[in-house]
């Protein structure tokens, strides 16, 4: 059983498409996280819900809007993609504030051509 | 300007032997510091947490220290394996709510 599950695991699109990134957490934990990590590696927060309520927006693009239809799903839907946004984006889950820890997707790889 | 800082070159380490991973951080007060692990292609996954009151914790192979004084957490695996060869990340719970920064990880290699 995933934990927590992405869909796609690839992503190719064009510049100025539109595309969405589907998570899934089984858990029962409360709260979800959409992170992007770089071609450096480095992991960067962009947005935190509690129990389907936006707690973290982390000085990202607005063409990036999340959306929680349940606390156990958190979607992205990026518009007008952009070269820059080419990156691995992963989904986590945590109970509250996570002091047992974060469980991660497997990430999915978004590149713009 | 607050930053976590953690070895970006990979460390080499003899199988058997004890690895030592270093993360500092600068203008944090963390409640708690927690260590993941991070294979090629695959998310991120957690090892151990530590609190700001706490000196050491112990997971099997796994030690983490955290020194408030320092701004300083080291991550020990004692007799290392070659299956212990991936990216371990810090990362640091810098206040607000819910909110965990990730330092950019330091690779390790076992090798046999």
């Amino acid at each position: 059983d995933t934990a927590v599950s992405q869909t796609p695991k690839y992503l190719v699109t064009q510049m100025g498409n539109d595309k969405s990134i589907k998570c899934e957490q089984n858990l029962g934990h409360d709260t979800m996280y959409w992170y992007k990590q770089d071609s450096k590696k480095f992991l960067k927060i962009m947005f935190s819900y509690n129990n389907k309520e936006l707690i973290i927006n982390e000085t990202v693009p607005n063409r990036f809007s999340p959306k929680s239809p349940d606390k156990a799903h958190l979607n992205l839907h990026i518009n007008s993609l952009e070269l820059g946004d080419s990156a691995v984006y992963f989904c986590a889950s945590s109970q509250g504030r996570g002091v047992y820890g974060y469980t991660f997707g497997s990430g999915t790889r978004l590149t713009v051509v | 300007s607050q930053k976590i800082e953690q070895n970006s070159e990979a460390l080499n380490i003899q199988e058997g032997k004890t690895a030592t991973l270093t993360c500092n951080y600068t203008n944090y007060s963390p409640a708690y510091l927690q260590w993941y692990r991070q294979d090629p292609g695959r998310g991120p996954v957690f090892l151990l947490l530590i609190r700001e009151n706490e000196k050491e914790k112990r997971k099997e192979r796994l030690k983490v220290t955290f020194d408030t004084t320092l701004k300083q957490s080291l991550f020990h695996i004692t007799a290392s394996q070659p299956a212990d060869s991936a990216t371990y990340l810090c990362a640091l719970d810098v206040g607000g709510y819910q909110k965990v920064t990730f330092g950019i990880g330091t690779k390790l290699q076992v090798i046999p």
